[in-house]
């Protein structure tokens, strides 16, 4: 059982370039969520999904856009990367937004933008 | 809005020493509280959970009780291991917004 699927694991960028993060889950989970993880700053959320077909801003969405054309997976890209994007990128899924599911996390994307 | 504030580490400790890692939390209403653990090179997963106030969650011996009277969830194990070396993050859950709100994490460090 794969649970939550990120690709790639680790990408170089330089500055200006694009690129896209898939996260995969095969849980048929409805919410997906993408985070990023910065020392002392804990996760903070960018986008994330109710549902295929759907997605919302988060806390920091600025530079990032979002993705779910199919319910099992949701696409993070990266139009013009700029250093400030460098951080640990983690896709997390759950069944529904009752207050006691625990979000599903993949195991990170580290990005680094020079 | 809603946050949650971890004490800072990092925390270094012996193995079988008592570890305490505190928690508190500010919220509209009435938040599931939750702990997750990262270990080195992986993603986060859950350790134990809470939905009500009193509520004890506790998972591999490690224990933390839902304080309404003092927004707290502070997590607590008796004799810890090499093993549980890792991050460790407190988080609220808003039944109003669904979303998940992390605090900064901290990193414990057990030392044979």
């Amino acid at each position: 059982n794969a649970g939550v699927t990120q690709t790639p694991k680790f990408r170089v960028l330089k500055t200006g370039q694009s690129m896209t993060l898939l996260c995969a889950q095969d849980m048929n989970h409805e919410y997906m969520y993408w985070y990023r993880q910065d020392p002392g700053m804990g996760l903070r959320l960018i986008h994330y999904s109710v549902g295929e077909g759907t997605t919302a801003k988060g806390e920091v969405p600025d530079g990032y856009n979002v993705s779910r054309l199919k319910k099992q997976n949701f696409l993070l890209g990266l139009e013009s990367a700029a250093p400030s994007q460098t951080s640990v990128y983690f896709c997390a899924s759950t069944s529904f937004r009752g207050s006691n599911q625990p979000q599903h996390f993949g195991d990170g994307t580290r990005l680094s933008i020079l | 809005g809603d946050s949650v504030t971890q004490m800072e580490g990092p925390v270094t400790l012996s193995e079988e020493a008592f570890l305490t890692i505190n928690c508190t939390y500010t919220a509209t209403g009435y938040p599931s509280l939750f702990w997750y653990v990262q270990y080195p090179g992986e993603g986060l997963q859950l350790l134990l959970k809470a939905t009500k106030a009193d509520d004890k969650g506790s998972n591999k011996g490690f224990e933390a009780t839902y304080r309404k009277e003092t927004t707290s969830f502070h997590l607590e194990k008796g004799s810890v291991q090499v093993s549980d070396s890792a991050v460790y993050f407190c988080a609220s859950h808003s039944s109003n917004t669904g979303k998940l709100i992390f605090g900064q994490g901290t990193t414990l460090q057990v030392k044979p």
